[in-house]
């Protein structure tokens, strides 16, 4: 199947400070990637839908300037998380789309685990 | 209400056993119906994708999906202890709208 890549898998960070997280589609182009947020023992919460050249659409409740997400090119996407604290320590996943809009084109990266101290 | 419910359990099942898991939803647009399998600390793995209702087969693994009821099913023979994970169900609507609405997930756990 397709493969999509996140990096870092782990970063642990400064209160204070800023962190990027990068999800790439290494064998495909995706059009629409989105970002998740996933504290423990809970299901994934969507966070924003991005789409390549253009701005991201963010879920209510998200903040667009803390959370920055930049989808530059069909193969990658960012998630700079700015100004980070501790409650910001969460798992974040993206996820790309291969395309056709039925949902079995839809591929997970692994996931980066933020921790902010 | 929320649109997809899904029983976070924990569930646990002696190997061996036919495990059956579950989600309704509320929203009769949906079409596609996805279970994923996410391990700890890693990102979800797609297991199992039906369009409208029906029975799909693969392995181990049957998913079935009952649109009059709303309702869908996520059956594994024959468990293993590498089965043990959360089992997430996820389903979207028709055409350009790709968001997924997700269940919470089913921590499920296989003993030897």
């Amino acid at each position: 199947g397709a493969v999509v890549s996140q990096h870092p898998s782990r970063v642990i960070c400064k209160s204070g400070t800023s962190v990027k997280i990068e999800c790439r589609s290494l064998d495909f182009q995706a059009t629409t990637m989105f970002w998740y947020r996933q504290f423990p023992k809970q299901s994934l919460m969507l966070m924003a839908t991005s789409n390549e050249g253009s701005k991201a659409t963010y879920e209510q409740g998200v903040e667009k300037d803390k959370f920055l997400i930049n989808h530059a090119s069909l193969t990658l996407s960012t998630l700079t998380v700015t100004s980070a604290h501790p409650e910001d320590s969460s798992f974040y996943i993206c996820s790309a789309d291969l395309g056709g809009g039925s949902g079995n084109t839809i591929y997970f990266g692994e996931g980066s685990w933020l921790t902010v101290v | 209400q929320k649109e997809v419910e899904q029983d976070p359990g924990p569930l646990s099942v002696p190997e061996g056993a036919i495990v059956s898991l579950n989600c309704t939803y509320s929203n009769s647009a949906f079409q596609y119906f996805m279970w994923y399998r996410q391990y700890s600390r890693k990102g979800p793995e797609l297991l199992m994708y039906t369009y409208s209702s029906g029975n799909k087969e693969d392995g181990r693994f049957t998913a079935q999906v009952d649109k009059s009821s709303k309702y869908i099913s996520l059956f594994i023979r024959d468990s293993q202890p590498s089965d043990s994970a959360t089992y997430l169900c996820a389903m979207k609507g028709a055409g350009n709208n790709r968001k997924l609405i997700w269940g919470l997930g089913t921590s499920l756990a296989v003993n030897p």
